[in-house]
């Protein structure tokens, strides 16, 4: 069975201490990785896609790398303006469709 | 900005009436996506579309069923709801000429079933 697994489900951390989120997958068929960010209340926010391993992504402070079974998120000294949950999901070949982790709930602290 | 608009982005609703969620793009895009989320689940995929009046289902998708007669517009029902619909639904589109190219998230809307 495809499945999408993210650890931790919660993560706290203090204002510039840099740590990673792990998405690891168990798919058929990977035709891309996607990294999301959820705030209360809104709709995901796309951040990278991802679509063979070594592949590696930036943007401001997060970093994401992909390998043949997992994916890294990784946060640079975070702000608490990082805080949200992120997700990650899996396009899957031939299913047509995004197969979704259940996310990490980010909490940067000041 | 994906251009991408729900609505209504709140509704409370009773078991057995039926409710339609719109969904509505300013781009043009071929594929749009309902889905729902839920804790301990997560969003998952209740139809889709490829195409004006070309739709097929998701993985949840009993209990629902969608229309597109527009190019610029999804729309889901619940033809009776039910509590277990109780939900928060979120529609997307692909930006790409293929389907598995990346996703943008409309606002979602709120749905309570009492």
């Amino acid at each position: 069975e495809d499945q999408v697994t993210q650890s931790p489900e919660a993560l706290r951390l203090q204002e510039g201490e840099s740590s990673s989120l792990n998405c690891s997958y168990t798919v058929s068929g990977l035709r891309g990785l996607f990294w999301y960010r959820q705030d209360p209340g809104k709709g995901p926010e796309f951040l990278f896609t991802l679509y063979s391993a070594g592949e590696e992504k930036e943007k401001e402070r997060l970093k994401a790398t992909l390998t043949k079974k997992e994916s890294f998120l990784h946060i640079t000294a975070p702000k608490p303006e990082d805080s949200a949950t992120y997700l990650c999901a899996v396009y899957i070949q031939g299913a047509q469709k995004l197969v979704f982790g259940q996310g990490t709930r980010l909490t940067i602290n000041p | 900005d994906a251009g991408i608009t729900q609505s209504p982005r709140h509704k409370v609703t009773e078991t057995g009436t039926p409710v339609t969620l719109r969904c509505h793009q300013t781009e043009n895009h071929r594929y749009m996506y309902w889905y729902r989320q839920d804790p301990g689940h997560g969003l998952r995929l209740i139809h889709y579309s490829y195409g004006v009046k070309d739709t097929d289902k998701g993985e949840v998708s009993d209990g629902y069923s969608v229309s597109r007669s527009k190019t610029e517009d999804f729309l889901l029902t619940l033809e009776s709801a039910t509590s277990s619909q109780t939900s928060v639904y979120f529609c997307a589109i692909s930006a790409g000429l293929v389907q598995e190219e990346t996703q943008y998230f409309g606002p979602g809307t709120r749905l309570l079933v009492l």
